[in-house]
């Protein structure tokens, strides 16, 4: 099945405490992203990749790091996470560009405290 | 400028109604327009996109509507189900100086009464 994995779904860390949250997927796609979902705020870019080694920001990059070492792989990394980063978390892939339609990972709810 | 301003907030409406929820952009360099729909718990996916060649897509009881002296868009869903309860987002994307930008709305909750 065609699909992007997002692994952990549910995570709860302490301030400060550096975290990984992985992203997979198995449709061979070049371009890939992470946006956070916010109520009331929508849905806002935090880092876009648009192949191996290619990375760039998005909108909110502050306190995130990401990396793409491999072309199914796209982790975002919080060096020193801050409850203003407790947020709902979205993987996204496409095939070339997103201007091809996003397939979506089921998401990472993460709190911190 | 990069905005895209949706509305309504929320929406409420009867089995087999209209639904309509309207979305407006500021940058003409925006040149694909897609709509997603996201059920609790779920990713959003991609539900309907159009470019700003033609003025209306239809798929299904799904049609987007866009104007673009207006510099808007507009998703309807006709006959409007109950399984359609959701909540949707539009987006607009454009590619200047080798960068993409994708920005969305701020989203619609939909329901649908049986």
């Amino acid at each position: 099945e065609a699909q992007v994995t997002q692994n952990p779904r549910y995570l709860i860390t302490v301030t400060g405490k550096k975290l990984t949250v992985t992203c997979s997927q198995n449709m061979n796609h070049e371009y890939m992203s992470w946006y956070r979902q916010d109520p009331g705020l929508g849905l806002r870019q935090i880092y876009y990749s648009m192949n191996v080694e290619v990375t760039d920001k998005g909108d909110v990059p502050e306190g995130y790091k990401v990396s793409r070492k491999e072309k199914r792989n796209f982790p975002l990394i919080l060096e020193s996470p801050s409850p203003n980063q407790t947020s709902l978390y979205f993987c996204a892939s496409s095939p070339r560009s997103p201007n091809y339609g996003y397939t979506f990972g089921s998401g990472t709810r993460l709190t911190v405290v | 400028q990069q905005q895209v301003k949706q509305s309504p907030q929320s929406l409420i409406v009867q089995k087999g109604g209209i639904s309509i929820i309207n979305c407006a952009y500021e940058n003409t360099a925006f040149d694909y327009f897609p709509w997603y729909q996201q059920f609790p718990g779920k990713g959003p996916a991609l539900l309907i996109a159009i470019r700003p060649d033609v003025s209306e897509k239809k798929e299904g009881r799904f049609t987007i509507s866009f104007n673009k002296s207006a510099k808007q868009f507009s998703l309807h869903i006709m006959d409007s189900q109950p399984g359609d309860s959701a909540t949707y987002f539009c987006a607009a994307s454009s590619f200047t100086s080798g960068t993409y930008k994708y920005i969305f709305g701020t989203g619609t909750r939909l329901k649908v009464l049986a």
